[in-house]
């Protein structure tokens, strides 16, 4: 079946240290892909998009992301985690070739940071 | 550029009764699309609009309706309101047309609270 997979529910990061989020898909053919933060009671900020080209995305807030095709894979990282990066982070596709505009969320990550 | 605004933001009904959402997009974006987010089944496509016509829909009930006017403003519409609709509306712009067509951006979304 086709989906988006977030493995991990909870992180809990220090500030200052680096952070991964992970994201995998299912699709037979390379998605659209984005990552959003929601901060609690907001709606969700875009942070990045890969749509085509070079696999290294630069996003807002010091947000980079790689898409990997070889692992279907498509994480976010920040090298340096500051308190306020402390929020829901979700990853979603648009499949492509579809002419649906829907995207289709994964289950969100929750990044605490400690002090 | 003001962003997507969501009006209201808070919204307390009656299981059996109906409500109308409200969203106004950013300037120039004429496509219009809602999701619900429920802690049970997360982020979830509910329709799509662009110059007036639903061009996607999601997996819902035809409780859940929607229009778009010819300013590009959206709202939806939830009939016969039941406990599990309780929920966090969210409503995204987006250009609809080019290059950019696929990046969506939130407003800060109604929450909905049926009891």
């Amino acid at each position: 079946a086709q989906s988006v997979t977030q493995p991990d529910i909870h992180i809990t990061v220090s500030e200052g240290a680096s952070l991964e989020l992970r994201c995998n898909y299912s699709y037979g053919a390379t998605p659209y892909l984005f990552w959003y933060v929601q901060s609690p009671g907001q709606g969700l900020q875009l942070l990045l998009k890969y749509f085509s080209g070079d696999t290294l995305v630069q996003g807002i807030k010091g947000f980079e992301a790689e898409f990997k095709r070889s692992q279907s894979s498509f994480n976010l990282r920040k090298p340096s985690v500051h308190w306020s990066d402390a929020a829901e982070y979700f990853c979603a596709v648009i499949p492509p070739d579809t002419g649906r505009r829907a995207l289709t969320f994964g289950s969100g990550t929750r990044l605490q940071v400690q002090p | 550029k003001a962003g997507v605004t969501q009006t209201p933001r808070y919204l307390i009904k009656t299981r059996g009764q109906q409500v109308t959402l409200s969203c106004s997009p950013i300037s120039g974006h004429r496509s219009v699309s809602w999701y619900q987010q429920t802690p049970g089944q997360g982020l979830q496509f509910l329709f799509e609009y662009f110059s007036e016509t639903q061009r996607n829909k999601g997996n819902f009930p035809g409780r859940f309706s929607g229009r778009q006017f010819s300013n590009s403003r959206s709202e939806m519409n939830v009939s016969t309101l039941e406990l599990g609709d309780s929920a966090l509306y969210l409503c995204a712009s987006s250009l609809g047309r080019g290059n950019v067509e696929y990046e969506q951006y939130f407003g800060p979304g109604t929450r909905l609270t049926v009891t």
